[in-house]
């Protein structure tokens, strides 16, 4: 089974700085997707950014960015220039790339604070 | 469009009660999935429907719990006999087919507490 890991149970930025989460998996497949999600306090789950693990590239939306490592099974978020519309739970998330329909596997979550 | 909606918003019940609860998914998604977000246990897949077929259901966490989906839209995740331990909240996503790299669009979530 896989697992995520998210060691940072919260962060705190001020605003207009970098921050960056870190994610850890553990996994046997060769093939999956790397996901973050964010969960303001409103609830819903918003996709923030996605990583196919065949793509050596690192994937880039805005002012997220991932670095996608692999080999040690690392895949940590940056968040450029922090908002204060960026404060959330942010998830890091697997899912199977492999035959079967399967959920997404989410680590615990860490709580960002962005400091005005 | 509109998102993927849950009802109801927040339910309170008592211990040994029924509950249903509702997930209407983005129109034509045809997979949809249910998950469980408690303090103790995170977020954890429970099951998950392409059409009206739910393929797996291991992902339940007893037999009290049981899902249902109908004419390929809305479904219904049903707790009989609610106990405390299932005071969470329950979250479903849609997306447009089970293909793994399909997003999976999540609604607001149904907050279930249980006295």
């Amino acid at each position: 089974a896989q697992t995520v890991t998210q060691s940072q149970p919260e962060m705190s930025v001020q605003e207009a700085e970098t921050v960056t989460l870190s994610c850890t998996y553990d996994t046997s497949e060769s093939d999956y997707y790397l996901f973050w999600y964010k969960q303001p306090p409103s609830r819903q789950m918003i996709l923030v950014i996605r990583q196919e693990a065949y793509k050596q590239q690192n994937a880039t939306e805005n002012r997220f960015s991932v670095n996608f490592q692999k080999a040690a099974k690392s895949f940590s978020l940056k968040i450029s220039d922090s908002q204060l519309g960026d404060a959330a739970m942010y998830f890091c998330a697997y899912r199977s790339a492999g035959g079967g329909a399967d959920g997404l596997t989410f680590g615990k979550g860490t709580h960002l604070i962005i400091q005005p | 469009g509109a998102g993927v909606s849950q009802s109801p918003s927040n339910k309170v019940t008592e211990k040994g009660k029924d509950v249903e609860l509702r997930c209407d998914p983005i129109s034509g998604h045809t997979a949809l999935y249910w998950y469980r977000q408690s303090l103790g246990q995170g977020l954890e897949f429970l099951i998950y429907f392409q059409g009206n077929s739910a393929p797996d259901k291991s992902g339940l966490p007893s037999d009290r719990f049981s899902a249902e989906r109908t004419g390929g839209s809305v479904s219904t995740l049903t707790i009989q006999r609610t106990q405390q331990e299932d005071s969470a909240v329950y979250l479903c996503a849609s997306s447009l087919g089970l293909a793994n790299y399909n997003e999976q669009f999540f609604g607001p979530g149904t907050r279930l507490t249980v006295l």
